[in-house]
């Protein structure tokens, strides 16, 4: 079976654009959840999506969005980019059920550089 | 929140040595992971390990949940060990599930 996948593999911006990043998540499972990790750090929590519903969210600012289609794959959006938005972006998918725990399984991410 | 302390930050070995990572937590948790993320970025998972002793090859992992640790231990280490290890812990509050990361161990294992 095929892991997570995430496209792009890389993406360059400029400051004020809007940038869309893209998960698929392993077969069968409908939790897809989002991280950014900055050079140097660890990842940090930005979004849950469980059955097309966001179940959680992080300290993060409006201008990050997200999205769950049918298929259970995910779109994360960024809007009016800022320097610091630059890192890499990981995606999460799981079996998981809302009260449960299980394994997350990350993908390869996408490393977004702002200019 | 809850906060996950990793030691050591870096850690330099010669292939063949031995280690052992600390991953600390402040408070219960329900879910505990160990990656390696390789030099693209990868994340790999090691252990699911919320609790007891597990085992794979030349890693192991335990988990003192009561105690608030976990350890990590490599043996007969290799050079494609190299990389950063990463302690996760979950706290599923039933609405919701969220890893919280440590910063990581940096571990190069040297020829």
């Amino acid at each position: 079976d095929a892991g997570v996948t995430q496209s792009p593999t890389h993406l360059i911006k400029t400051r004020g654009q809007h940038v869309t990043l893209r998960c698929s998540p392993i077969s069968g499972h409908k939790s897809v959840s989002w991280y950014q990790q900055v050079l140097g750090q660890g990842p940090q929590f930005i979004f849950q999506y469980y059955e097309k519903e966001e179940r959680g969210r992080g300290n993060f600012p409006d201008r990050f969005s997200a999205r769950q289609f049918p298929n259970y794959s995910s779109e994360l959006n960024v809007n009016a980019l800022l320097l610091g938005d630059s890192a890499l972006y990981l995606c999460a998918s799981s079996s998981w059920t809302s009260g449960s725990t299980d394994t997350q399984y990350f993908g390869p991410g996408t490393r977004l550089t702002v200019l | 929140g809850i906060q996950v302390e990793q030691s050591p930050p870096d850690l330099i070995l010669q292939e063949g040595a031995n280690s052992t990572l600390r991953c600390n937590f402040s408070d219960s948790v329900n879910n505990l992971q160990w990656f390696h993320q390789n030099p693209w970025g990868q994340l790999i998972n090691l252990f699911y390990i919320p609790s007891g002793t597990k085992q794979n090859g030349r890693l192991s992992a335990t988990t003192v949940a009561t105690e608030r640790y976990s350890l990590l231990y490599i043996s007969s280490s290799q050079t494609t060990d190299s990389g950063v290890y990463f302690c996760a812990v979950g706290d599923s509050g039933g609405s919701n599930y969220k890893l919280t990361f440590g910063k990581g161990t940096l571990l190069t294992v040297n020829p």
